[in-house]
């Protein structure tokens, strides 16, 4: 199993340029989860979903959207990148089955940097 | 708003040394409380967790940690160190209230190293 993975690895974007992150698991867990860490201020939770075709605002939600079509793919897009955005991006997914209180398995990371 | 802290933020001890982390949050209803741990190179990884029962958990590679709901706590602890300990620990916390729904709030880190 590759676990979670998540594409691209790195990306410099230009202020007002749009982008797409991809997180992809092969555990078939239900819940998927996109956070940013920087410097100082830990992981902040962007947006979560519970389930295929279910999105929910987390702690930071702006400026973000999300997608899950597919129960395995969570899709975090940009649609005009401000240098705010500028971020290390982690995707993470549970078994979910109702609550957040199973184990939560992160990807790489994705660092991003917008000029 | 909700708020998880992390008093050390680098902590640096000796082999064998005993070791406790601080975290504390800040919501008062139902929580579930975990420690991760990122090592260099590596993904984060979940060292522990409580959702009810024994508020004396014990996880992965010796650690454990109590929770105590009057001092809304939950400090990671390990009585003997070593070096592959090296990492850095965050605490994290899911709450749930009508205003946000579910969250999940991780504090800043704890960057711990031990020195051989």
């Amino acid at each position: 199993n590759a676990g979670v993975t998540q594409t691209p690895k790195f990306r410099v974007l230009k202020t007002g340029q749009s982008m797409t992150l991809l997180c992809a698991q092969d555990m078939n867990h239900e819940y998927m989860y996109w956070y940013r860490q920087d410097p100082g201020m830990g992981l902040r939770l962007i947006h979560y979903s519970v389930g295929e075709g279910t999105t929910a605002k987390g702690e930071v939600p702006d400026g973000y959207n999300v997608s899950r079509l597919k129960k395995q793919n969570f899709l975090l897009g940009l649609e005009s990148a401000a240098p705010s955005q500028t971020s290390v991006y982690f995707c993470a997914s549970s078994r979910g089955g109702g609550a957040h209180r199973e184990t939560q398995y992160f990807g790489p990371g994705t660092r991003l940097l917008v000029l | 708003a909700q708020s998880v802290s992390q008093h050390n933020h680098h902590v640096i001890l000796s082999e064998a040394a005993s070791l406790e982390l601080g975290c504390n949050y800040s919501y008062g209803g139902t929580v579930n409380l975990f420690w991760y741990v990122q090592y260099p190179g590596q993904h984060l990884q979940l060292l522990l967790k409580y959702f009810s029962g024994d508020p004396l958990v014990k996880g992965i590679k010796g650690f454990e940690a109590e929770f105590i709901k009057s001092k809304f706590s939950f400090n990671l602890r390990k009585p003997s160190v070593q070096w592959s300990d090296t990492a850095e620990y965050f605490c994290a916390v899911n709450a749930y209230s009508r205003g946000t729904g579910n969250q999940f709030y991780f504090g800043t880190g704890t960057s711990l190293t031990v020195i051989p």
